[in-house]
């Protein structure tokens, strides 16, 4: 049981080039979700999905962007990288109505230089 | 955006002793989750609470989701090395969109 994984789970970029980060669960799960985690702020909500082709914006969304195209992919880009992004993202997932609970991927450490 | 209040922010204990930490926000919650964080990894889920007066076990750890729905508390008995981490918890509000708000966390140091 694969659960949700991240790929890739180290990446260091330039400022202004686009990265996509790769999220994949194998659950089946409705709702997907990206938080960066940064020292000061703690988890922040940057996108979420609550089905394929059904995405919304959460706290943090400016300078990215997703696509959920199948159900149990949620891509995240960053069009232009700043190094503000520079950040652990998570990638999580909830199985839909009646169930709370989200569980995590294990995380990208993304460096902009 | 809002973050809950944990206490204590950190905290170091022997092996073998109790553990208590608690969440407490100004908004009333429908759900409570607590997770625990190791360096380098991701939250993992290690309990949910869906009813206020609720509490929860698994293991060694128990939950409580407050009377009043702007608390929860943690208590993690006879602690092990392993649980050493950082303890987050996390509130949901029904037709928030599955939207948590996130705890300030919670450091636990174990000493031998």
């Amino acid at each position: 049981d694969a659960g949700i994984t991240q790929s890739p789970r180290y990446k260091i970029t330039e400022t202004g080039r686009q990265v996509t980060l790769m999220c994949h669960q194998t659950w089946s799960h409705s709702y997907m979700f990206w938080y960066r985690q940064d020292l000061g702020h703690g988890l922040r909500l940057i996108y979420y999905s609550a089905a394929a082709d059904i995405t919304d914006k959460g706290e943090v969304p400016d300078g990215y962007v997703v696509s959920r195209s199948k159900t149990e992919n949620f891509p995240l880009t960053l069009e232009s990288a700043t190094r503000s992004q520079t950040s652990v993202y998570f990638c999580a997932s909830r199985r839909g109505p009646g169930s709370d609970e989200q569980y995590f991927g294990p995380g990208t450490r993304l460096t902009v230089t | 955006g809002q973050q809950l209040n944990q206490s204590p922010q950190s905290m170091f204990i022997q092996e073998g002793e109790d553990v208590s930490m608690n969440c407490t926000s100004s908004s009333i919650f429908n759900t409570w989750l607590w997770y625990k964080q190791d360096p380098g990894e991701g939250p993992v889920l290690l309990i949910a609470l869906y009813k206020a007066g609720e509490l929860t076990s698994n293991g060694r750890l128990t939950a409580q989701f407050g009377i009043t729905r702007k608390d929860s508390f943690l208590n993690i008995s006879a602690s092990i090395p392993s649980d050493v981490g950082i303890y987050f918890c996390a509130g949901l509000l029904t037709g928030t969109a599955s939207k948590l708000t996130f705890g300030t966390g919670t450091r636990l140091q174990v000493t031998l």
